[in-house]
């Protein structure tokens, strides 16, 4: 079955450096987002990405967050200049189209020291 | 504004009892309602979901779920729980042509011998 990964898995960064994390969706969608939680609080949206541009975005990205889709298969979160306050569990998503279910890949857990 | 509310941060029953898990959720028109499952290490998997027509819907792993549209509920339910069963269960939210979901706090689920 098709599913969504992502890299790493763990990531341990200082305060101002720049991060960036990978993920591929499932290869026939076209929808892709990336959602985050911080530690005992609940998942959030952060952005969504179609037609190689944003189509929503959420108050908490912000100048410091850009994405991506470098190539056709990944899709990447950037934070050029990262904060405590970054630290969390991101997680990609994708789905074939607006509306659609969206499926989860595993998630990438940021500490920032 | 739309918001999901899991009052239950942690529930632990006995293998083999009954399970509900309670959702709530507050948005204007009908909503599209999803339950996701994550075990430790893994990412969010599409347990069920419920986008219109019949109000109990079937998932994966013995899982069902009613909307309730009088009390804005969705609750997950499985009638006999497996020790392999003990994970964090999340209920989620979109409006109709959603671009992002809106997620409750979560639900942990331990599973007593």
């Amino acid at each position: 079955e098709p599913e969504v990964t992502q890299t790493p898995s763990h990531q341990v960064t200082q305060m101002g450096q720049e991060v960036i994390l990978r993920c591929v969706p499932i290869s026939n969608h076209l929808y892709f987002y990336w959602y985050r939680q911080i530690l005992g609080q609940k998942v959030e949206f952060l952005v969504s990405f179609y037609n190689n541009e944003i189509s929503e975005k959420s108050e908490i990205f912000d100048d410091q967050f850009s994405v991506e889709r470098p190539d056709g298969s990944n899709f990447t979160l950037k934070i050029r200049s990262t904060k405590l306050e970054d630290s969390a569990m991101y997680f990609c998503a994708s789905s074939e189209g607006r509306g659609e279910t969206q499926y989860f890949g595993p998630g990438t857990r940021l500490l920032v020291l | 504004a739309q918001s999901v509310t899991q009052p239950d941060i942690h529930i632990t029953v006995s293998e083999g009892a009954s399970l509900e898990l309670r959702c709530n959720y507050s948005y204007g028109a009908t909503p599209y309602l999803f339950w996701y499952v994550q075990s430790p290490g893994q990412g969010l998997q599409l347990l069920l979901k419920y986008f219109s027509g019949d109000t109990l819907v079937q998932g994966i792993k013995g899982f069902e779920a009613e909307f309730k549209r009088s009390q804005s509920s969705f609750n997950l339910r499985k009638p006999s729980v497996h020790w392999s069963d003990a994970a964090e269960y999340f209920c989620a939210v979109g409006a109709y042509n959603f671009n992002k979901f809106y997620f409750g706090s979560g639900t942990k689920l331990n599973v007593k011998p």
